[in-house]
C-alpha cells in the first residue's frame, strides 16, 4: 500500500498562519480531505475535495492541492485550532482502499 | 442532524471476536448515496481505515485486516456492524463509525463520525 506523508508537528503564534502539507502519489488524480481532531474528541471534517469547506467551518481554514502535495492552511490561527490534523485520500496501489496520513500536531502559542 | 452511535463490549479477551454495532439516527442507511465505514485509533496513535459497507451488503476491507474482518448491515434496524476475529492487544483502540460520501473522483470520505467507543483487548 502507499502512504500519505505529513510533518509530525507545526507551531504557530496566535493570529499567524499555519500550513500543513500532505504528500501522496494518488493526489494528482484524487481529492484530499482534512480532519481536525481535538483531544478526546472524534475527528471533524474541515476540508473536502481539496479546497471546499463544510458548513460551519471557519473561513480561516482553506485547502489547496498541486501535484503530489495537498495543503491545509489556517490563516490567523486561534488557540482553539490547536489539534491534530489528518489528511485522507486514496491508496494509489488500490483505489478501493483509503488511507489517512500520520497526522500533524498543530500547537498555537 | 445525523447521529451515529457505536455500541458493544469495552473489553474483549485475546483470540476472541470483537463485535461492534453502529446505530444510524435517520433513514439514510437505506439510500444509494452513502457507504458506511469503520475507522479505529489506537491510544496515542493515528487513524486507521478499517472498511466500508453499502446498504446492499457490498463491502470493501482494509487489506491488512481483511482476513479477520466481517461487516454487515441491517437496514430494517438502521444499523451496521463490525466483527474482528482473533484479536490481540494491537487491536486495542477507539473504534469510530462514520457515514461516507463520494466525490467526483470516487474517493469515499467520512463526512459524519460517531463519538467513538474504546475497546480494550486484555485477559
Amino acid at each position: 500500500s502507499s502512504e500519505l506523508t505529513q510533518p509530525p508537528s507545526v507551531s504557530v503564534s496566535p493570529g499567524q498562519t499555519a500550513r500543513i502539507t500532505c504528500s501522496g502519489d494518488a493526489l494528482p488524480k484524487k481529492y484530499a480531505y482534512w480532519y481536525q481532531q481535538k483531544s478526546g474528541q472524534a475527528p471533524v471534517l474541515v476540508i473536502y475535495e481539496d479546497d471546499k469547506r463544510p458548513s460551519g467551518i471557519p473561513e480561516r481554514f482553506s485547502g489547496s492541492s498541486s501535484g503530489t502535495v495537498a495543503s491545509l492552511t489556517i490563516s490567523g490561527a486561534q488557540v482553539e485550532d490547536e489539534a491534530d490534523y489528518y489528511c485522507y485520500s486514496t491508496d494509489s496501489s488500490d483505489e478501493q482502499n483509503f488511507i489517512f496520513g500520520p497526522g500533524t500536531k498543530v500547537t498555537v502559542l | 442532524q445525523l447521529q451515529l452511535l457505536e455500541s458493544g463490549p469495552g473489553l474483549v479477551k485475546p483470540s476472541e471476536t470483537l463485535s461492534l454495532t453502529c446505530s444510524v439516527s435517520d433513514d439514510s442507511i437505506t439510500t444509494i448515496n452513502y457507504y458506511w465505514g469503520w475507522i479505529r485509533q489506537p491510544p496515542g496513535k493515528g487513524l486507521e481505515w478499517i472498511g466500508r459497507i453499502y446498504f446492499d451488503g457490498r463491502t470493501f476491507y482494509n487489506p491488512s485486516l481483511k482476513s479477520r474482518l466481517t461487516m454487515s448491515v441491517d437496514t430494517s434496524k438502521g444499523q451496521f456492524s463490525l466483527n474482528l476475529s482473533s484479536v490481540t492487544a494491537a487491536d486495542t483502540a477507539v473504534y469510530y463509525c462514520a457515514r461516507l460520501s463520494p466525490d467526483g473522483q470516487l474517493v469515499w470520505a467520512p463526512h459524519f463520525w460517531g463519538q467513538g467507543i474504546l475497546v480494550t483487548v486484555s485477559s
